[in-house]
């Protein structure tokens, strides 16, 4: 059974400074790894998608690395804002972790 | 285009009631998973479908019970619901993107069941 874990659970930083989320996870045979950002109450929105042959992904501020053979993921959020205020969770195989909570004040 | 759609977005029932939830996948989209979200348990898989078919199931008690219609549209079923059923119930949709299936995972709003 695959096992995700996220660290820390939770994260407050001042605006400007760069986030970085840690995901883990226990079977490397991976078809792709997922991170996803929840507002309160609402529905999960994809930030980024790694396929399983892929290091990293980028989105504009937004970095997420693999490496499937540790079984790890990072994700970087470059100068952040506090509209990325939020939980982000990371998914693999229909597994999810529990999610780090970020706060960034303004 | 049109995300996934659940509904009802908030509903309240007593114990020992049923309860039925709607999901409509991204149109093309075949696969269509269900997941429990509360404050202690977290995102907890309960099942999956791909064309009608039920293809990975999670560890919940048989009350819960799903199904997927040939339009891909999906319900789940709660049934006999407890105190403990209250949660937030969310709904995936996977599918082709630019003809290959990148397994990536949207979701809809989610249902939010508060049972009394």
């Amino acid at each position: 059974k695959q096992e995700v874990t996220q660290i820390p659970a939770a994260l407050s930083v001042p605006e400007g400074e760069n986030l970085v989320l840690n995901c883990s996870f226990t079977d490397s045979a991976i078809y792709n790894l997922q991170w996803f950002r929840q507002d309160p109450g609402k529905g999960l929105t994809s930030l980024l998608l790694i396929q399983s042959s892929q290091r990293e992904q980028t989105s504009g501020r937004l970095n997420a690395s693999l490496d499937k053979s540790s079984g790890r993921s990072t994700l970087y959020i470059a100068a952040s804002q506090p509209g990325d205020s939020a939980t982000y969770l990371c998914a693999v195989k229909l597994s999810f972790g529990a999610g780090t909570t970020v706060t960034v004040r303004a | 285009k049109a995300g996934v759609t659940q509904t009802p977005r908030y509903l309240i029932k007593t114990r020992g009631q049923q309860v039925t939830l709607s999901c409509s996948p991204i149109s093309g989209h075949r696969s269509v998973s269900w997941y429990q979200q509360t404050p202690g348990q977290g995102l907890q898989f309960l099942f999956e479908y791909f064309s009608e078919t039920q293809r990975n199931k999670g560890n919940f008690p048989g009350r819960f019970s799903g199904r997927q219609f040939s339009n891909s549209r999906s319900e789940m079923n709660v049934s006999t619901l407890e105190l403990g059923d209250s949660a937030l119930y969310l709904c995936a949709s996977s599918g082709l993107a630019g003809g290959a299936n990148t397994g990536e995972l949207f979701f809809g709003e989610g249902s939010r069941l508060t049972v009394l």
